[in-house]
């Protein structure tokens, strides 16, 4: 069975940071592409940032380019999400996701860490 | 960037009506559209991707169309179980981008 655990979000201060993690199970990890998607309390789906199955081509959304950094350690199997410089607008849950390449879609989804970026 | 744009952003719907959501994509993607159910407190769920093409596990009520910029999410029995937010996503171009969501509602 396929699971994704995130890991690592709280509430931190503006201008702070955080790690998030995401453990795999249940399939191949490095045969797949993964991704960061993250919504805001009470609104929308916003994807954050993606990363190939090797780990060396990575995107990021306009909005986190610059303090966010995403990575993946294929022999744990896991992702993560360096977030730092957070901000209020950061607030989220954030989703780990498994990208299907082939068919060019989120087919699982973990449960969600939730960061809260306030004073 | 692609904008989604889908419609309405809400509908109330009897049980065993059929209910449909459009996608509005602000150029043309192809047939790269995936569409995503959202429950109350739930993460995401894949449920059709390459716009027609039903994930494994969905019930056959679900079923997409479309190509280029429009595109249509169908449910063609309603059960209350299918209330939830549903999601557009176009994997055509990074960054790839979500529709606003329908909330859909039992009337």
């Amino acid at each position: 069975e396929v699971q994704l655990v995130e890991s690592g979000g709280g509430v931190v201060r503006p201008g702070g940071s955080l790690r998030l993690s995401c453990a795999a199970s249940g399939f191949t990890f490095d045969d797949y592409g993964m991704s960061w998607v993250r919504q805001a309390p009470g609104k929308g789906l916003e994807w954050v940032s993606s990363i190939n199955w090797k780990g060396d081509i990575t995107s990021y959304a306009d909005s986190v380019k610059g303090p966010f950094t995403i990575s993946r350690d294929n022999a744990k199997n896991s992702l993560y999400l360096q977030m730092n410089s957070l901000r209020a607008e950061d607030t989220a849950l954030y989703y780990c996701a498994r990208e299907d390449t082939m068919i060019r879609a989120y087919d699982y989804w973990g449960q969600g860490t939730l960061v809260t970026v306030s004073s | 960037d692609i904008q989604m744009t889908q419609s309405p952003s809400s509908l109330s719907a009897s049980v065993r009506d059929r209910v449909t959501i459009t996608c509005r994509a602000s150029q043309s993607i192809g047939s790269y559209l995936n569409w995503y159910q959202q429950k109350a407190g739930k993460a995401p769920k894949l449920l059709i991707y390459a716009a027609s093409s039903l994930q494994r596990g969905v019930p056959s009520r679900f079923s997409g169309s479309g190509s280029g910029t429009d595109f249509t999410l169908t449910i063609s029995s309603l059960q209350p179980e299918d209330i939830a937010t549903y999601y557009c996503q176009q994997s055509y171009s990074s960054p790839q981008t979500f529709g606003q969501g329908t909330k859909v509602e039992i009337k």
